[in-house]
């Protein structure tokens, strides 16, 4: 158990509906990254978070939204959902931004759009 | 913007031989990290090994070594004694050292699929 929960591990949903993935980071952790792992486009950053504010976005969709809570956890929000975001999507932790020892992977939710 | 480049879609060793899996990187920065990553079929990201740009000496963690090239901006990894549990997919990824607005994405490369035959 890395100490970082993603939930849920599976999710199969249809085409044009709307999803929310959920990230608890390891405990201290103050920064919260989102990537995609598809099989086209590999692992991409998503999104991140620190101390409940956005710090950088990368690839992210116009139809994909995330926030941070005061209680650190994280949502990562799916909209309009289409076959093409089927993927493997992740979640990392980290404390203070910089700290590389403490840069953490959840084990990932894996969304399927039928 | 930073790319990492892994051109062995897959490979296989032996159990117990040695295998060098490749990456090549491109970066204007001076100080970065790279790291080596293995995802099981558990799929679970697992750190395997971390360099940072500024050291020479090459990072070991027991049986994974690097072979650090900078200025080839290149960045292989080394297995030795390979085991059957060594198996998995194996990512290449790069973070910058310093960033203004504190943020410290990883970018990956596409991956090596690493099989162990028995």
């Amino acid at each position: 158990d890395s100490g970082v929960t993603q939930t849920p591990k599976h999710l199969i949903t249809a085409t044009g509906q709307r999803v929310t993935l959920r990230c608890s980071p390891r405990s201290g952790d103050l920064s919260v990254y989102w990537y995609q792992q598809s099989l086209d486009q590999g692992l991409q950053f998503l999104i991140q978070y620190y101390n409940g504010e956005e710090r950088a976005k990368g690839n992210i969709l116009e139809r994909f939204s995330a926030q941070q809570f005061p209680d650190l956890h994280s949502e990562l929000n799916l909209s309009s959902l289409e076959l093409g975001d089927s993927a493997l999507y992740f979640c990392a932790s980290s404390g203070v931004p910089g700290q590389v020892d403490r840069y953490t992977f959840g084990s990932g939710t894996r969304l399927t759009v039928v | 913007a930073q790319t990492v480049t892994q051109s062995q879609p897959e490979m296989s060793v032996q159990e117990a031989e040695t295998v060098t899996l490749s990456c090549t990187y491109d970066t204007s920065e001076s100080d970065y990290y790279l790291f080596w990553y293995k995802q099981p079929p558990s799929r679970q990201m697992i750190l395997v090994i971390r360099q940072e740009a500024y050291k020479q000496q090459n990072a070991t963690e027991n049986r994974f070594s690097v072979n650090f090239q900078k200025a080839a901006k290149s960045f292989s990894l080394k297995i030795s004694d390979s085991q059957l549990g060594d198996a998995a997919m194996y990512f290449c990824a790069y973070r910058s050292s310093y960033s203004g607005a504190g943020s410290y994405q990883l970018t990956f490369g596409k991956g090596t699929k690493l099989s162990v035959i028995p």
